[in-house]
């Protein structure tokens, strides 16, 4: 199975502080993905690293990913309250593959 | 431009009867999938579509079935209900496969 596992399966900081998730994965990957959900919702992309970029940045999000260790990090620096939520790591192996989910990190934004 | 639509929102079921969940997204893409989503944990693929007129399985598939007809719609169904099946259900779409998934908000199902 190409899935991802996500870790620590649950995260709470307080808010201002980074926050730090983890997602490894089995096979080789063509991409790999993060995603958002808040409680109820739908997932919301955030950010898509490919298999040749080692490092990815938009707004407050770093990504960082190591196919030598098969595994990717996601950073939210300055937490607020309002990136409580699920994180997700999702990846394909090919332009021509489903994608997979990981199990999830939920991440707690104390005030 | 709604995105990806899913219906109905809610529904409960009897054990043994049938119903079909509707998925449709406006954006003309290829890919479109179904996902379940247990208490505390992740998606898992039920089956997927990688263009109109074809089907396959993913993770879970078993006591699924889908049609994807038009390439706007992905029809998940259950034929014969069983209370495992109570879930809550996403339905996406994405251009290809390895790109950015758009997702709907979910069919809360029960089956009692």
């Amino acid at each position: 199975s190409q899935q991802g596992e996500e870790d620590p399966q649950a995260l709470s900081i307080q808010e201002g502080e980074n926050a730090t998730m983890n997602c490894s994965y089995k096979t080789s990957i063509n991409n790999l993905q993060w995603y958002r959900q808040n409680s109820g919702r739908g997932l919301v992309h955030l950010i898509l690293i490919r298999s040749n970029e080692r490092e990815k940045h938009s707004g407050r999000l770093r990504v960082t990913l190591d196919t030598s260790k098969k595994s990717s990090s996601l950073l939210i620096t300055a937490s607020r309250a309002a990136d409580t939520a699920s994180y997700f790591c999702a990846t394909s192996y090919s332009s021509a593959s489903k994608i997979i989910f990981g199990s999830g990190t939920r991440l707690s934004i104390r005030p | 431009n709604a995105g990806v639509t899913q219906t109905p929102k809610f529904r409960v079921l009897k054990t043994g009867q049938s119903m079909t969940l509707l998925c449709a997204q406006d954006m003309n893409h290829e890919y479109m999938y179904w996902y379940r989503q247990d208490p505390g944990m992740g998606l898992r693929l039920i089956h997927y579509s990688v263009g109109e007129g074809t089907t396959a399985k993913g993770e879970v598939p078993d006591g699924y079935n889908v049609s994807r007809l038009k390439k706007q719609n992905f029809l998940l169904g259950l034929e014969s209900a069983a209370p495992s099946q109570t879930s809550v259900y996403f339905c996406a779409s994405s251009l290809w496969g390895n790109t950015e998934a758009f997702f709907g908000q979910g069919t809360r199902l029960t089956v009692v």
